[in-house]
Parts: structure tokens; C-alpha cells; sequence
């Protein structure tokens, strides 16, 4: 059974990057019908779609987070990464993962983990 | 790209059904049949429980159901339980080869 686990440092202080990880049990990153998403919920509010990757490398992101974020991928580790870059206490959220179906899906999620931006 | 349109809550009693809708653009739900719902129980991850505007993941019951009309996608709930009470969720793909969720309804039962 697909497993995703989201794991990286709680908090972060503000104008540094946040990197979290992502690992995949249960299912491989190299399925070509699958993109890798990375979706954060602020506080009490909905669901922001930050971005996806596939395992060939080709990446696509949401155009409000596009100039600060990174998503990468380690298929030997069958693994994969978010970096944030310049945060601000506006990134604190609880960060999930997620296997995408298509690229049009978010289909199976992780429990997610929350990020707290604070000096 | 502005989120999807949902109503913030809706109410039901149990038994009844309700509907949640989800309006976007012609670059979005209008152009696409990629529209997945998910249902989110506090504390918890978002659950999928409609895909491509009318598919259920294997599990998922089939009180749950959708449509789409135009670029206003539709959640149909039939016969509610005390457990459906949650927070629900659409999202589409778009022209930008990109995703957008909906600004959630909360399901009071």
C-alpha cells in the first residue's frame, strides 16, 4: 500500500529557506503515470497547490510561488523535495505531499507536517 | 490564478442530501473534466472521494457523487451521516498545466 511521509525541521526562521522531504513507500517515483505534489493548508484556511514534478525532472509550478520554490527528486531514494526560499511567517502552514494522478489528481496524501515561520 | 469558487458552509440533516458547488473559468473547470473532491475531518489530510468530476476511488461510497455543468462542477451527498460532517474541497487542472482547489465548504450535519 502507497505510504507518503513528509518530514524536515518545524520551524523556521524568517528570509531562510524552508526543505522538507518527502518519502514514498509502497509504490515507485518512477511510474510515468504519476507527478509528485506539494500542497500546504495556512491556518485555518484552504488547500494552496505549490507544485508538482515527475520523475523525468520536468516541474511546474503555482505562478504566486514560482520565483521561491524548488521541487526536486531523488529516484534512488524514491524520494522527493520542496525548498522555499525566502520565507515569511505568510509560509506558515501544515505541508503535504502528495502522488498525483496524471498531473491532474493529487490522489494519495501523506498526514502532512506543520511548518511554523518564527525568529 | 484566483481559487475556486465555493459556498463557505452548507447544512443537512441526517438522511437528507445536499450539493456543493465549485465555479471556475473556461480555464479551468469549464475546459477540463479534471475535477476531484476531497473531504478533510479536522486534524486530518485531505481524502479523495471524486475524480475526474464523477469517478469514486475504490472504497469511497456511492452516496457521494458529482457533475459538472459549464464551469460549475457539483458534490451531491445523498442520505447523510454524522460522519460526513467535514470540510470539502474541489480542485481542477488548467490551462497553466497547474492545479487550483477551492476555497472549502464546511458540511454541517
Amino acid at each position: 500500500q502507497l505510504q507518503l511521509q513528509e518530514s524536515g525541521p518545524g520551524l523556521v526562521k524568517p528570509s531562510q529557506s524552508l526543505s522538507l522531504t518527502c518519502s514514498v513507500s509502497g509504490g515507485s517515483i518512477n511510474n510515468n503515470t504519476y507527478y509528485w505534489s506539494w500542497i500546504r493548508q495556512h491556518p485555518g484556511k484552504g488547500l494552496e497547490w505549490i507544485g508538482y514534478i515527475h520523475h523525468s525532472g520536468s516541474t511546474y509550478y503555482n505562478p504566486s510561488l514560482k520565483s521561491r520554490v524548488m521541487i526536486s527528486v531523488d529516484t534512488s531514494k524514491n524520494q522527493f523535495f520542496l525548498k522555499l526560499t525566502s520565507v515569511t511567517a505568510a509560509d506558515t502552514a501544515v505541508y503535504y505531499c502528495a502522488r498525483d494522478l496524471g498531473g491532474y489528481t493529487p490522489f494519495n496524501w501523506g498526514q502532512g507536517t506543520r511548518v511554523t515561520v518564527s525568529s | 490564478q484566483s481559487a475556486l469558487t465555493q459556498p463557505a458552509s452548507v447544512s443537512g440533516s441526517p438522511g437528507q442530501s445536499i450539493t456543493i458547488t465549485c465555479t471556475g473559468t473556461n480555464n479551468d473547470v469549464g475546459r477540463y473534466n479534471y475535477v476531484s473532491w476531497y473531504q478533510q475531518h479536522p486534524g486530518k489530510a485531505p481524502k479523495l472521494i471524486i475524480f475526474e468530476v464523477n469517478n469514486r476511488p475504490s472504497g469511497i461510497s456511492s452516496r457521494f457523487s458529482g457533475s459538472k455543468s459549464g464551469s460549475t462542477a457539483s458534490l451531491s451527498i445523498s442520505g447523510l451521516q454524522a460522519e460526513d460532517e467535514a470540510d470539502y474541497y474541489c480542485s481542477s487542472y488548467t490551462t497553466r498545466s497547474t492545479e487550483i482547489f477551492g476555497g472549502g465548504t464546511k458540511l454541517t450535519v
